[in-house]
């Protein structure tokens, strides 16, 4: 198992709603990415996090959002939710952009 | 964009036998290419990796092979077990400062026992 830790597990928000999702870095890793996970299939890019500062970003609206913290710490936040929203989140981090990325357990997100 | 195409899309083998899995991607400058393992309900796990200088890397029962020429990528699982039984990713990220991953669709492997 990785040292990346998520933040909550599970959530349930209805549409229109804001979410915050939490993610800790394996120590000594300056870089997170943030991924979304719809069922059945693979992981699509939202954005990463190198040393506080955004890295790149994958085709998602503007109304994801992210921040990471001087301990590397990240979180994502995603504004007016909609349906499509409701997939598996996962952060990624990694010692340094690039590097190979190392998952963790993913908040699974319901929007009703 | 990088575009990432993983077949089959599940492929079920008697224990013992091998099984291989196959990726094609199309950013010629892609140049690091992860294979990750994920369980139902887990995180994907990554099992190996392969840069584009090499063409083949091995891990025990585990092997990947790349052809950059082609621009395809191959994950070798011998000797397969049923804790084999997973869902498995192909990715490719390319030399951006980001390291951005395109996955695969994903591959469904039952591992009969």
């Amino acid at each position: 198992e990785t040292g990346v830790t998520q933040s909550p597990t599970h959530l349930i928000k209805t549409r229109g709603q804001q979410v915050t999702l939490r993610c800790s870095s394996q120590s000594g890793h300056n870089t997170v990415s943030w991924y979304q996970q719809a069922l059945g299939q693979g992981p699509q890019f939202i954005f990463q996090y190198y040393r506080e500062e955004e890295n790149g970003r994958g085709n998602f609206p503007p109304r994801f959002s992210g921040l990471q913290f001087p301990n590397y710490s990240s979180e994502l936040n995603v504004n007016a939710l909609e349906l499509d929203d409701s997939a598996l989140y996962l952060c990624a981090s990694s010692e340094n952009s690039p590097d190979t990325q190392y998952f963790g357990p993913g908040t699974r997100l319901t929007v009703l | 964009g990088e575009n990432v195409e993983q077949h089959p899309s599940t492929l079920s083998v008697q224990e013992g036998d091998s099984a291989v899995i196959k990726c094609t991607y199309s950013d010629s400058a892609s140049n690091y290419f992860p294979w990750y393992k994920q369980e139902l309900g887990k995180r994907p796990q990554l099992i190996i990796d392969i840069r584009s200088n090499v063409g083949e890397k091995k891990d025990q029962r585990i092997a990947v092979t790349l052809n950059k020429t082609a621009k395809h990528f191959s994950l070798h699982i011998t000797e397969t077990q049923p804790e084999d039984s997973a869902v498995y990713f192909c990715a490719a990220s390319d030399s951006g400062s980001a390291r951005q991953l395109t996955f695969g669709s994903g591959t469904q492997l039952t591992v009969l026992p």
